[in-house]
């Protein structure tokens, strides 16, 4: 049983260049959301998407984009990478919010 | 982010001692309070949850205690082990809601 799956695990971007994050969960969640944890900062919300087929922005959403694939995988794209997006990111599951939240293991970015 | 404040930011505790880390939140309208562990190159993943029916919850050397009105709510490690040496997020949500709110983080050293 993998959970969340998360590729790739690092990434160096130049600025300018754009990516697409890859998130895939197995436990049949509705919801998956994409954070973003930068030191002393905690994790911020970047994207949602309470069900399949609908997406909302969070905390941070400027310089991002997602899509809700199917049930299973959401992804989240950098269109034009800045130096500021340079982080790790999580993708995450659940039934519900506010519930118990399954994270994938992370991708470090680093944008040059 | 401010409506979430952890502390402290940093703790270091000897191995047998009690580490407590406290969250103060903001928002009136959240019912769900959990606590998030996450060791180096890992997510985050639930430790432990309480709902506002209660003002405590222990799972083995793990309680959570809450204050309504105070509007904090606390994460006690008895017995504290160099294996508990992690960073730990309050995220407290609403039920009715579709996201939570993370903290900034507290480090845990555990020293033996």
């Amino acid at each position: 049983n993998a959970g969340v799956t998360q590729t790739p695990k690092f990434q160096v971007l130049k600025t300018g260049q754009s990516m697409t994050l890859q998130c895939a969960q197995d436990m049949n969640h509705n919801s998956m959301y994409w954070y973003r944890q930068d030191p002393g900062m905690g994790l911020r919300l970047i994207y949602y998407s309470a069900s399949e087929g609908t997406t909302d922005k969070g905390e941070v959403p400027n310089g991002y984009n997602v899509s809700r694939l199917n049930k299973r995988e959401f992804s989240l794209r950098l269109e034009s990478a800045a130096p500021s997006q340079t982080s790790v990111y999580f993708c995450a599951s659940g039934f519900r919010a506010n519930e118990k939240l399954f994270f994938g293991s992370g991708t470090q970015l680093s944008v040059l | 982010q401010q409506q979430v404040k952890q502390s402290p930011q940093s703790l270091i505790v000897q191995k047998g001692g009690i580490s407590i880390i406290n969250c103060a939140y903001e928002n009136t309208a959240f019912d769900y309070f959990p606590w998030y562990q996450q060791f180096p190159g890992k997510g985050p993943a639930l430790l432990i949850a309480i709902r506002p029916d209660v003002s405590e919850k222990k799972e083995g050397r793990f309680t959570i205690s809450f204050n309504k009105s105070a509007k904090q709510f606390s994460l006690h490690i008895m017995d504290s082990q160099p294996g508990d040496s992690a960073t730990y997020f309050c995220a407290p949500g609403e039920t009715s809601g579709s996201r939570l709110t993370f903290g900034e983080g507290t480090q845990l050293t555990v020293n033996p």
